[in-house]
């Protein structure tokens, strides 16, 4: 069984569209995250929620907004994209106090047209 | 502002090498220092972790040396093998305000045959 999924693996969109990215975690952990991988392969942190509440925000703008509908899924809806969007975005799970690590997802590449 | 530093930005070790990566951070809240291996087209998966009460752990073939004076900490993997090949990232977080992790820059490993 998959740990956390991503859906999509792959998207490809013109700038100005609205698309969304899902994710779901089966572990029972109670923190979720987003974050992007540039094209350096630089990990930052978007957003973080821990049962349902919105507990990290970065300096994200405000096109992008995660929806956490339960603690077990998280997604993050992209509005009017632009060309800098383009990145892998990668949910993560984690129980927090526990010093356990994230458990991330495969990833949705995003590329922006 | 970056505060976990890891260097090389990229190393190449002949198989049977030892490879050394290094990390530096500076806050010293930090409490959980993991290090995490991601293959092309996968996200990032939980390699070793330390806490700053231990100088060392070991698991097979990799170890984590760390330093609290210096506030750096390393991983070495002996008897390194092309399937080592990957990007390395070190991380840090504090464990009582959150499980929060910020990720160093990352080290892509190439191990030669």
């Amino acid at each position: 069984d998959t740990a956390v999924s991503q859906t999509p693996k792959y998207l490809v969109t013109q700038m100005g569209n609205d698309k969304s990215i899902k994710c779901e975690q089966n572990l029972g952990h109670d923190t979720m995250y987003w974050y992007k991988q540039d094209s350096k392969k630089f990990l930052k942190i978007m957003f973080s929620y821990n049962n349902k509440e919105l507990i990290i925000n970065e300096t994200v703008p405000n096109r992008f907004s995660p929806k956490s509908p339960d603690k077990a899924h998280l997604n993050l809806h992209i509005n009017s994209l632009e060309l800098g969007d383009s990145a892998v975005y990668f949910c993560a799970s984690s129980q927090v106090g526990a010093g356990y690590g994230y458990t991330f997802g495969s990833g949705t590449r995003l590329t922006v047209v | 502002q970056q505060q976990v530093k890891q260097s090389p930005q990229s190393l190449i070790v002949q198989k049977g090498g030892i490879s050394i990566i290094n990390c530096a951070y500076e806050n010293t809240a930090f409490d959980y220092f993991p290090w995490y291996q991601q293959f092309p087209g996968k996200g990032p998966a939980l390699l070793i972790a330390i806490r700053p009460d231990v100088s060392e752990k070991k698991e097979g073939r990799f170890t984590i040396s760390f330093n609290k004076s210096a506030k750096q900490f390393s991983l070495h993997i002996m008897d390194s093998q092309p399937g080592d090949s990957a990007t390395y990232f070190c991380a840090a977080s504090i464990t009582t305000s959150g499980s929060r992790l910020t990720f160093g820059e990352g080290t892509q490993l190439t191990v030669n045959p």
